[in-house]
């Protein structure tokens, strides 16, 4: 059972616009959700979190909203540059078993 | 500051060998995941050391292991490879225990081909 869930597998997006990543999850004792971000032949690097007390938290273009009542959390990026073509993964902290779930991925392409 | 150090980058190994992947965690930091990457399956949790202990398992088989030494750094084995192996084992290190807001830093993996 897939705990956290990232749907689409892919986004297209054109410069300059706002890209959106969706990921939704099951679990709502999850206390923490963070964003990675993974280049080819690299590991996954932080980009941003998110407490699960808050339901905004931004970092220059990038801002993670979170719904708790619904279980989703976006990330979203304004303005999308080409360098943020990458393939994105949400995360979810459980408190009960000291590890992240992370989704499968979110690659986003952003046209020049 | 070195930043989280996994050897070898690439591997092919023949099915039904064994092999070892080493992963050493950023100075100072106690916490040692494992994942493994697939295409469509995302990140899969391995296993989590934390001084030395396995402290958290995920849903693979007995032929994967693990272990972590005194200095933090940390092996993992598989043992009899299946073709369905073949994929990127990244490794993260923690600042504080797995979990809430402290966030990994990961390797850049090893990409293991079973031929």
């Amino acid at each position: 059972d897939q705990q956290v869930k990232q749907n689409s597998p892919s986004l297209s997006v054109q410069e300059g616009r706002i890209s959106i990543l969706n990921c939704d999850y099951t679990n709502s004792m999850f206390d923490y959700f963070l964003w990675y971000k993974k280049y080819p032949a690299e590991g996954p690097t932080f980009l941003i979190s998110i407490s699960s007390i808050k339901d905004k938290n931004e970092d220059g273009r990038f801002t993670v909203f979170l719904n708790k009542s619904a279980k989703h959390l976006s990330l979203h990026i304004v303005p999308s540059q080409p360098g943020d073509s990458a393939v994105y993964f949400c995360a979810a902290s459980d408190p009960g078993t000291y590890k992240y779930i992370f989704g499968t991925g979110t690659r986003l392409k952003v046209l020049a | 500051k070195a930043g989280v150090t996994q050897t070898p980058r690439y591997l092919i190994k023949t099915r039904g060998q064994q092999v070892t992947l080493s992963c050493s965690p950023i100075s100072g930091h106690r916490s040692v995941s494992w994942y493994q990457q697939t295409p469509g399956q995302g990140l899969q949790f391995l296993f989590e050391y934390f001084s030395e202990t396995q402290r958290n398992k995920g849903n693979f088989p007995g032929r994967f292991s693990g272990r972590q030494f005194s200095n933090s750094r940390s092996e993992m084995n598989v043992s009899t490879l299946e073709l369905g192996d073949s994929a990127l084992y990244l490794c993260a290190s923690s600042a504080g225990p797995t979990g809430g807001n402290y966030g990994y830093t990961f390797g850049s993996g090893t990409r293991l081909t079973v031929v």
